[in-house]
């Protein structure tokens, strides 16, 4: 159980152009997901998190007219990389925490976007 | 959240069990101690996690000092798949992932 899923694993976009990437709980409710980003050799840096309904809460220095963050339902959160540039190049990854049990985070397989 | 402190990179025998250490000495009250995985171009992976006492599931067990300023990850039986960076995180409900440790496992 408890598997997350992300669309698409792979984009690859033209500068100024934004991208959608799609986070799904597929068989268990979400009522939070967070977005991270990861860059080569680096570790997973927290983007935001974001609760069913609400306005996502953005990590300081994350442009959050930038990275757009829709949390509409219990199974599906979208960030959406807007006017994207080549340093935005990265490993994005969602994960998703259950009702019954909040601390356990369970993360997508990542979506790599290279901006050309 | 309580920083953490690991080794950059640890080797593993297959078949042996692999210990993975972290220390935690600011961790705070009601801070869970958390363990995930990141193999190669994935997203982690949830191992286990713990508050005082010491917790096993099917993948590792998760020793936590009593003082809780360190703790150990153990794989009894280590084998090649379990090649991976190791992340030991303290926090509530947030995960704030430091270097981790790259632990490989070999034949």
């Amino acid at each position: 159980g408890a598997v997350v899923s992300q669309h698409p694993s792979w984009v690859i976009c033209k500068s100024g152009t934004s991208v959608k990437i799609e986070c799904r709980s597929l068989d268990f409710q979400a009522t939070t997901m967070f977005w991270y980003r990861q860059f080569p050799k680096q570790s997973l840096m927290l983007m935001a998190t974001s609760n069913e309904g609400s306005k996502a809460t953005y990590e300081q220095g994350v442009e959050k007219d930038k990275f757009l963050i829709n949390h509409a339902s219990l199974t599906l959160s979208t960030l959406t990389v807007t006017s994207a540039h080549p340093e935005d190049s990265s490993f994005y990854i969602c994960s998703a925490a259950g009702t019954r049990n909040s601390y356990e985070q369970y993360f997508g397989p990542g979506t790599r976007l290279t901006v050309t | 959240d309580a920083k953490t402190t690991q080794p950059p990179s640890m080797d593993c025998a297959e078949g042996r069990a692999a210990n993975l250490p972290c220390n935690h000495s600011t961790i705070s009250g009601n801070e869970y101690v958390y363990w995930y995985r990141q193999i190669h171009s994935q997203g982690p992976q949830y191992i286990i996690h713990g508050l005082k006492n010491n917790e096993t599931n099917e993948m590792a067990s998760l020793i936590i000092t009593e003082d809780r300023k360190s703790s150990t990850l153990i794989l009894p039986h280590a084998t090649l798949r379990d090649t991976a960076v190791y992340y030991c995180i303290v926090g509530y409900s947030t995960l704030t992932f430091g270097k981790g440790t790259m632990l490989l496992v070999s034949p």
